[in-house]
């Protein structure tokens, strides 16, 4: 059971270049999101998913783009990368109800992140 | 959604008890209590969460005060595998936005484990 997977880990981009962050998990949850996080800040909500086909913006969407074709992928895109999108970024995955028999189900599984770099 | 109030940073001893405050006065009733911690280099993961009671787990214990205005993550006999940013995080069970419960994160409290 691996969890949530980030791919990659590390990433250099030049200002303006495009990519792709790519979140996949194996615990059949049904939703998703997606974290940034920056030096001295708490993590900030950019998107998010509550189910194949369906997504949601965050608190900080802007400069983002995601897609989630499929339940077990949440895929989020940088159309034209800038230095400001510099930062580590974090997947998670959750059930839509709390699954109280098992507590440490009810809560979010976070993947290792993709450490971004823009210059 | 109510805010947490944690203080920046705590430094406990190797094997001793360590007690994180987190202060919550204006908690809903419906309001879950939720505790995450994120080791160096890696992603959150949940500690444990609770509602009204005190609860127990393998990680660690919760202490929520009777007016809930306030709770303590306890960790019984820190480890150096202990330092880490405790998230002290409120999740309202009755709120949705479409149907996804948020996670707002905090600064948390940066706990050092001396050896």
């Amino acid at each position: 059971n691996a969890g949530v997977t980030q791919t990659p880990k590390f990433r250099v981009l030049k200002t303006g270049q495009s990519m792709t962050l790519l979140c996949a998990q194996d615990m059949n949850h049904e939703y998703m999101y997606w974290y940034r996080q920056d030096p001295g800040m708490g993590l900030r909500l950019i998107h998010y998913s509550v189910g194949e086909g369906t997504t949601a913006k965050g608190e900080v969407p802007d400069g983002y783009n995601v897609s989630r074709l499929k339940k077990q992928n949440f895929l989020l895109g940088l159309e034209s990368a800038a230095p400001s999108q510099t930062s580590v970024y974090f997947c998670a995955s959750s059930y839509s109800e709390p699954r109280d028999e098992s507590p440490r189900l009810y809560g979010y599984t976070f993947g290792s992140g993709t450490r971004l770099t823009v210059v | 959604d109510a805010k947490t109030t944690q203080p920046n940073s705590m430094e406990s001893n190797e094997e001793e008890p360590v007690h994180l405050p987190c202060n919550h006065s204006t908690i809903s009733g419906t309001d879950y209590i939720h505790w995450y911690r994120q080791l160096p280099s890696q992603g959150p993961e949940y500690v444990i969460h609770g509602l009204t009671s005190n609860v127990n787990n393998r990680m660690a214990s919760l202490a929520i005060a009777e007016d809930r205005k306030s709770s303590t993550l306890i960790l019984h006999r820190a480890t150096l595998r202990d330092a880490a940013v405790y998230y002290c995080i409120l999740r309202d069970l009755l709120f949705l936005i479409q149907g996804a419960q948020k996670l707002v994160f905090g600064q948390g409290t940066r706990l050092t484990i001396n050896p």
